[in-house]
C-alpha cells in the first residue's frame, strides 16, 4: 500500500477563498482522522470518521470548516471562507480499528497558507 | 475526556547522553500509550507503544515505561544521536478506544 495520500501538498490562497483538502486512507482502515498542526496549538484533532460516518467533530473550530467521507477511500476537509489564522499543516491519518492495531498512519500533510 | 500533559517542551542534550520525556494522563481507563516521532517537515510516525498490561517495553535504544498507579509514562532514549533530533509526541487512548489524545510534543535537540 502507498500509505495515506494527501493532496495538495502545498496550498496558498487568499483570504475569503474556498479551500479543499483531500485524503485517501490506507485500504482496509476503518478510522480516518483530520488534524491541524500549528506551533501555538500543537496537534489538534478536528474530526474523525468510523466506517465513513463522522463520529466526533467537536474539534472543528467553527462553521467555516466541514468534512465529508463519501466512501471508504476518500475524504475531504473544506474551509469556506478561509482566513489567515487557518494557516497550518493539515494531516490526515487512518488506523485499522476493529480489534486490530490502534497505530495511526499519517499522510504527508498539506501546508496551507492563507494570505 | 482524556487529558495528556507532556514535559519538557524542549530538551537539549549532547550526543551520547540519555534523554527522558515524561507524560501524564487523566483517564484511568486508558490502556494504550503510543509515542510518535516527527522529524522536521515530515509526518508523525509511531516509534514505540505500550499497553497497560506491561510496565516496560524496549526496542534497541528506546524504551517506554508505564506507571498505571501514578498515571504516567515515559520515553527513554539512550546513546542519543543527531538523527534522534525531532519532535516527540506521547498519546493515550481513552477507554480502550482507537482515538488518541496527544500531548503537546517535546522538541529534542541532540548536539554533535
Amino acid at each position: 500500500d502507498a500509505g495515506v495520500i494527501q493532496s495538495p501538498r502545498h496550498e496558498v490562497t487568499e483570504m475569503g477563498q474556498e479551500v479543499t483538502l483531500r485524503c485517501k486512507p490506507i485500504s482496509g482502515h476503518d478510522y480516518l482522522f483530520w488534524y491541524r498542526q500549528t506551533m501555538m496549538r500543537g496537534l489538534e484533532l478536528l474530526i474523525y470518521f468510523n466506517n465513513n460516518v463522522p463520529i466526533d467533530d467537536s474539534g472543528m473550530p467553527e462553521d467555516r470548516f466541514s468534512a465529508k467521507m463519501p466512501n471508504a477511500s476518500f475524504s475531504t476537509l473544506k474551509i469556506q471562507p478561509s482566513e489567515p489564522r487557518d494557516s497550518a499543516v493539515y494531516f490526515c491519518a487512518s488506523s485499522l480499528g476493529g480489534g486490530g492495531s490502534s497505530e495511526q498512519y499519517f499522510g504527508p500533510g498539506t501546508r496551507l497558507t492563507v494570505t | 475526556g482524556e487529558n495528556v500533559e507532556q514535559h519538557p517542551s524542549t530538551l537539549s542534550v549532547q550526543e551520547g547522553d540519555s534523554a527522558v520525556i515524561k507524560c501524564t494522563y487523566s483517564d484511568s481507563a486508558s490502556n494504550y500509550f503510543p509515542w510518535y516521532k516527527q522529524e522536521l517537515g515530515k509526518r508523525p510516525q509511531l516509534i514505540i507503544d505500550i499497553r497497560s498490561n506491561v510496565g516496560e517495553k524496549k526496542d534497541q535504544r528506546i524504551a517506554v515505561t508505564l506507571n498505571k498507579t501514578a498515571k504516567h509514562f515515559s520515553l527513554h532514549i539512550t546513546e542519543t544521536q543527531p538523527e534522534d533530533s525531532a519532535v516527540y509526541f506521547c498519546a493515550a487512548n481513552e477507554g480502550g478506544s482507537y482515538i488518541p489524545t496527544f500531548g503537546r510534543g517535546t522538541s529534542l535537540i541532540v548536539h554533535p
